[in-house]
């Protein structure tokens, strides 16, 4: 079971916004920005957001970020059928469940 | 750019260890303000960290991995290894390697490709 937790899956429709949350703790989420990642099927994972919301180079502006207390959320705009992927969140740990944590992941299913 | 790139046998016996490298190019691994971090995922389930090491060797471990887990590193190959000793099929995933990035905050890129082990006699 992961120490951050996000819904097994998510879906939209071409053109539609869509969110995934990713809940944590006081210890991770609380005192520590999250990155996001997105995988492919069969490719590794890419980051696409940190700092919780910073987007890198080349990552376009339809993916945003934000975090709130324990909270963060990934949002997708203007959805497209290459989104279609798992996406995972990540943070560092102060407890001893750390350093590093992840959520479950996200498996985004584009209608 | 970066690239990494893992390499290691595919195969490993039960009870015995697993080594890994990776092999960074483009960027030097003694750069400051980078951690080298490997992370693993098990057939269709998520990501765990393993641990990370910076170029002085300073190493850091995932707390429930610590006892069968060392990561070293060698600054005059550009590489850094895993091992994990006493394998059991719990172990069988693939494995990345990964630059962790700080500024300020800490993130993840690039990746490499990722290499797969499995656990059988």
């Amino acid at each position: 079971q992961s120490v951050l937790t996000q819904p097994p899956s998510a879906s939209g429709t071409p053109g539609q916004r869509v969110t995934i949350s990713c809940s944590g703790n006081s210890s991770n989420i609380g005192s520590n920005a999250v990155s996001w990642y997105r995988q492919l099927p069969g490719t590794a994972p890419k980051l696409i957001l940190y700092n919780n919301g910073q987007r890198p180079s080349g990552v376009p502006d339809r993916f945003s970020g934000s975090k709130s207390g324990t909270s963060a959320s990934l949002a997708i705009s203007g959805l497209q059928s290459e989104d279609e992927a798992d996406y995972y969140c990540a943070a560092w740990d102060d407890s001893l469940l750390g350093p590093w944590v992840f959520g479950g992941g996200t498996r985004l299913t584009v209608l | 750019q970066v690239q990494l790139q893992e390499s290691g046998p595919g195969l490993v016996k039960p009870s015995q260890t697993l080594a890994l490298t990776c092999t960074v190019s483009g960027d030097s691994i003694s750069s400051s303000g980078y951690f080298w971090s490997w992370v693993r995922q098990p057939a269709g389930k998520g990501l765990e960290w393993i641990g990370r090491i910076y170029f002085s060797g300073a190493a850091t471990y995932n707390p429930s991995l610590k006892s069968r887990v060392a990561i070293s590193v060698d600054t005059t190959k550009n590489q850094f290894s895993l091992t994990l000793s006493s394998v059991t099929a719990a172990d069988t995933a693939l494995y990345y390697c990964a630059r962790e990035e700080y500024q300020g905050g800490n993130w993840f890129d690039p990746w490499g490709q990722g290499t797969a082990v499995i656990v059988s006699s």
